[in-house]
């Protein structure tokens, strides 16, 4: 079965500290590509970083990065320099014949 | 400016009322999908389409109907509505379909359904 499991169902980082958050899939797929999507209190889904799998090199989006780890089927999302923007619901997504989502991670940022 | 609409954005309604929520695209888009986001269980797929006339069930089908008639549109219909269908609804939509699906997917804003 594929799944996406997200550990952390909230996390707290204090302003301009880094974070990590975790997600674990599962599939027999060879070629799939894994997302994190954000969504502040908006309610709109915001991409914020991909990695396709068959890349050994972590995808980085400015403060934003990624550690992919394809043995392990891990693939966590690490924040730098945290702000009080990046509150929000962040979920992490895996596409292989169909997109499937963890439960998502509720962060807090503390001034 | 590229985007997904859904409308309406937020709906009360009550059992058994008959109900669409619409979902549009102007990226000229194949692959059109809808979503149900409630806590807890983060993001579920209803139905996803490949491209007009081709639609499929995701992982929560039951008490939902969509329809691909034209590529930019793909309504949601609710036929009956339950109280267990309150829920954010999304709609997304990505470039291509197929096996390897390598687009990322543009959401549309939400569209907040309570039924009573």
């Amino acid at each position: 079965a594929q799944t996406v499991t997200q550990s952390q169902p909230e996390m707290s980082v204090q302003e301009a500290e880094t974070v990590t958050l975790s997600c674990t899939y599962d599939t027999s797929e060879s070629d799939y590509y894994l997302f994190w999507y954000k969504q502040p209190p908006s309610r709109q889904m915001i991409l914020v970083i991909r990695q396709e799998a068959y890349k050994q090199q972590n995808a980085t989006e400015n403060r934003f990065s990624v550690n992919f780890q394809k043995a392990a089927k891990s693939f966590s999302l690490k924040i730098s320099d945290s702000q009080l923007g990046d509150a929000a619901m962040y979920f992490c997504a895996g596409r292989y014949d169909k997109i499937i989502f963890g439960k998502g991670t509720r962060l807090h940022i503390l001034p | 400016e590229a985007q997904v609409t859904q409308n309406p954005r937020y709906l009360i309604t009550v059992t058994g009322k008959k109900l669409t929520v619409t979902c549009s695209q102007n990226m000229n888009h194949e692959y059109m999908s809808w979503y149900r986001q409630d806590p807890g269980l983060g993001l579920r797929q209803i139905y996803y389409s490949m491209n007009v006339e081709a639609t499929d069930k995701g992982d929560v089908p039951e008490g939902y109907k969509v329809s691909r008639k034209e590529k930019r549109n793909f309504p949601l219909i609710l036929e009956s509505p339950s109280p267990n269908q309150t829920s954010l609804y999304f709609c997304a939509s990505s470039l291509t379909a197929g096996r390897a699906l390598t687009d990322t997917q543009y959401f549309g804003p939400g569209t907040r359904l309570t039924v009573l």
